[in-house]
């Protein structure tokens, strides 16, 4: 099973700053990596599949970049309505798995 | 619209069984994999396992294999994760979600307690 470590656990930022979020897997997963955002009580959310494609209806300011295993979520500059929990998550190799979560919370 | 819509919250006590349903609608249901993803309280979320309608192929984590049966009835445009025993661990929300490039559409998510 592949494991996907993110960093940092919690990321304390201020409206308008920019975020980088980091996630890393044990083995190569390719480009097959996606992010989701997940706010309090709310469902998850995808913002980006294939490593860099932005999903539907999901701001530029959110941009995903990597491949292999080293893969990076970046808000370019953070609105009030993006302090949420990311996750990253695979779909190379079975079984899919998901990474611990970033918390970016309001500084 | 494409969505998922779950069955409601549920409240079991241990040892019991209990089967909660994913209905998919606004798009072909057979030709997408449903993903089934538990989120304990206060923790993240884990991939349980999948299945493909159209042949009901599923999949297992095997963190959750032999615990958990995913089933589906294409006729019906439902998935379903059904448990044989319920045990206090169970407690969670439960999100069904469908499998394209990724998990581009979720389920409401189903609340699970169990409760003696």
């Amino acid at each position: 099973e592949i494991v996907l470590t993110q960093s940092p656990a919690t990321l304390s930022l201020s409206p308008g700053e920019r975020a980088t979020l980091s996630c890393r897997a044990s083995q190569s997963v390719g480009h097959y990596l996606a992010w989701y955002q997940q706010k309090p009580g709310q469902t998850p959310r995808l913002l980006i599949y294939d490593a860099s494609n932005r999903a539907t209806g999901i701001p530029a300011r959110f941009s995903g970049s990597g491949s292999g295993t080293d893969f990076t979520l970046t808000i370019s500059s953070l609105q009030p309505e993006d302090f949420a929990v990311y996750y990253c998550q695979q779909r190379s190799s079975w079984p899919g798995t998901f990474g611990p979560g970033t918390k970016v919370d309001i500084k | 619209e494409v969505q998922l819509v779950q069955s409601g919250a549920e409240v079991k006590k241990p040892g019991e069984s209990l089967k909660i349903s994913c209905k998919g609608s606004g798009y072909t249901f057979d030709s997408y994999w449903i993903a089934w993803v538990r989120q304990m309280p206060g923790k993240g979320l884990e991939w349980m396992g999948m299945i493909y309608p159209a042949d009901s192929d599923a999949r297992y984590s095997p963190s959750f294999q032999g615990h958990v049966i995913i089933s589906a009835d294409k006729s019906i445009s439902t998935a379903y994760l059904q448990w044989s025993s319920l045990r206090a661990s169970d407690i969670a929300m439960y999100y069904c979600a469908r499998q394209d490039d990724a998990f581009d559409i979720w389920g409401q998510g189903t609340m699970v307690t169990v409760s003696s």
